[in-house]
C-alpha cells in the first residue's frame, strides 16, 4: 500500500540553526499539506500546495519558514533560524485533490530545538 | 476562521463499553467532517468521515452523527477493545481549498 514518506524522522538542533524536512507524497496526489502538531494538540495547517503552487500559507510564519514543491511532486519545508518554540511534530499529508477530502499522513518529523 | 472544539480531552472506559467523543464547529459553511485515530508514535489515520448532506454514517463498531443545525458531530465506538486506545481527532473542512481544521484531540483508554 502506497504511503507518504518523510525524512528525517527525528531532528535535534540548536536554536538559530537551519533545518529542513522532506516529504514524498503518494504517487499521483496533486495536493500536499504541511502541518505542525504541538504535543497534546491537533495538527495545524502550515501550507497547502496544489501541484507546485501554494494555495494556502496563511498560518506559515514567513519570516522564518519556507516551503517549496518545485516539480509538483516532493516537497521541502525549511526553518531558518529555528527557535525553541518550533519544537513539534511536522506532518506531511497528501490527497488526490482537495475535493477528494481524504488526506493521507506521513509518519512525521519530530523536531527538538535546544 | 473555523474553530473546532473537542470534548472530552481524556476518556477512560472498560473493555466492551461504548465511547462517545463530541465536537462542535463554528463555520456553518463547513461540509466535510473526518475523524482520525493516532496511536502513540504513529501517523494519524482516517477512520470514518461524514459529509454535510448525511446525518449519520456507520462502519462496523464505529459511527458518526452530524447535527448541522447545532453545528456539532460525534464519534461513537461500541464494544470497545484495548486496541481502540489512541488519540482521536475530529476535523472540519471549509473554504474553496477544503482546508481542514482539527480539534485538540481525545485520549481514549480502553481498560481490559
Amino acid at each position: 500500500e502506497a504511503e507518504v514518506a518523510q525524512s528525517p524522522r527525528y531532528k535535534i538542533t540548536e536554536k538559530s540553526q537551519a533545518v529542513a524536512f522532506w516529504c514524498d507524497p503518494i504517487s499521483g496526489h496533486a495536493t500536499l499539506y504541511w502541518y505542525r502538531q504541538i504535543l497534546g494538540q491537533g495538527p495545524e495547517l502550515l501550507v497547502q500546495f496544489q501541484d507546485e503552487s501554494v494555495v494556502d500559507d496563511s498560518q506559515l510564519p514567513k519570516d522564518r519558514f519556507s516551503a517549496e514543491r518545485l516539480k509538483g511532486v516532493d516537497s521541502t519545508l525549511k526553518i531558518q533560524p529555528a527557535e525553541l518554540g518550533d519544537s513539534a511534530m511536522y506532518l506531511c499529508a497528501s490527497s488526490l485533490n482537495p475535493q477528494d477530502n481524504e488526506q493521507f499522513f506521513g509518519p512525521g518529523t519530530r523536531l527538538t530545538v535546544l | 476562521g473555523e474553530n473546532v472544539e473537542q470534548h472530552p480531552s481524556t476518556l477512560s472506559v472498560q473493555e466492551g463499553d461504548s465511547a462517545v467523543i463530541k465536537c462542535t464547529y463554528s463555520d456553518s459553511a463547513s461540509n466535510y467532517f473526518p475523524w482520525y485515530k493516532q496511536e502513540l508514535g504513529k501517523r494519524p489515520q482516517l477512520i470514518i468521515d461524514i459529509r454535510s448532506n448525511v446525518g449519520e454514517k456507520k462502519d462496523q463498531r464505529i459511527a458518526v452523527t452530524l447535527n448541522k443545525t447545532a453545528k456539532h458531530f460525534s464519534l461513537h465506538i461500541t464494544e470497545t477493545q484495548p486496541e481502540d486506545s489512541a488519540v482521536y481527532f475530529c476535523a472540519a473542512s471549509q473554504g474553496s481549498n477544503y482546508k481542514l481544521t482539527f480539534g485538540k484531540g481525545t485520549l481514549l483508554t480502553v481498560n481490559p
